[in-house]
């Protein structure tokens, strides 16, 4: 069975901070991994995802997150927080037949 | 290219009403899945078509909701009749190939902007 843990439902810092959001899974199956962001009004937008290529994998706006089997964690982190980064992130894990599993979903407050 | 679609993007009902929300996939994308967020919560599966058939209808809550997908093309999904614990996001989603194995960008899905359905 998949699921996916996200801590933390509200997270706030301030500009040029740096951005950590958790995320923890549970799978049966080797996993696929993913975050997504969702900003305002709008569609939810892939972030990062891992292949198995690499453990830390690098997506868009700055943005990365590192696969640790150990630890079943695929924390998202991001070394300077702008203010355009304030948005909802979800992490998901995929099934072989392309049905995703997401976590509740993090709100980050970027503050001035 | 257009992207996901979804109408209305607003719709607030009283219980007991009946709600019809739409999807419109990206243009030549066999896949199409549905998806709900009630509030504060995580994302869950609803269904998956492939073209005009249900791959797997697994997260369907109840026999209230019925997702049709004519044609292959658009699909809808009809609440009849709603309850208040039908409020919240529902989202469409959309790709080409449908086997996570294969993590290529044809088999990524693109996700509409969502419906948030308000039942009162």
């Amino acid at each position: 069975a998949q699921s996916v843990t996200q801590l933390g439902s509200h997270v706030s810092v301030s500009e040029g901070a740096l951005v950590l959001l958790r995320c923890n899974y549970s799978s049966s199956v080797p996993p696929y991994l993913f975050w997504y962001v969702q900003y305002p009004n709008q569609g939810l937008q892939l972030l990062l995802k891992y292949t198995s290529a690499a453990t830390l994998v690098k997506g868009i706006n700055g943005f990365e997150a590192e696969f640790k089997k150990s630890e079943t964690s695929f924390h998202l982190t991001k070394p300077s927080a702008h203010m355009s980064d304030a948005a909802e992130y979800f992490c998901a894990v995929r099934t072989n037949f392309n049905k995703f599993y997401f976590g509740s979903g993090t709100k980050l407050n970027v503050k001035p | 290219e257009a992207g996901v679609t979804q109408f209305p993007s607003h719709s607030v009902i009283e219980k007991g009403q009946t709600v019809t929300l739409r999807c419109d996939p990206i243009s030549g994308h066999d896949n199409l899945y549905w998806y709900r967020r009630v509030m504060g919560k995580e994302i869950k599966f609803l269904l998956h078509f492939v073209k005009e058939s249900k791959q797997d209808e697994s997260g369907m809550p109840n026999n209230r909701f019925l997702a049709e997908r004519t044609g292959g093309t658009y699909s809808t999904l009809k609440v009849q009749p709603a309850e208040l614990e039908d409020s919240g996001v529902y989202f469409c989603a959309s790709s080409q190939g449908q086997l996570a194995g294969l993590l290529s960008s044809y088999n990524e899905q693109f996700f509409g902007p969502g419906t948030r359905l308000t039942v009162l």
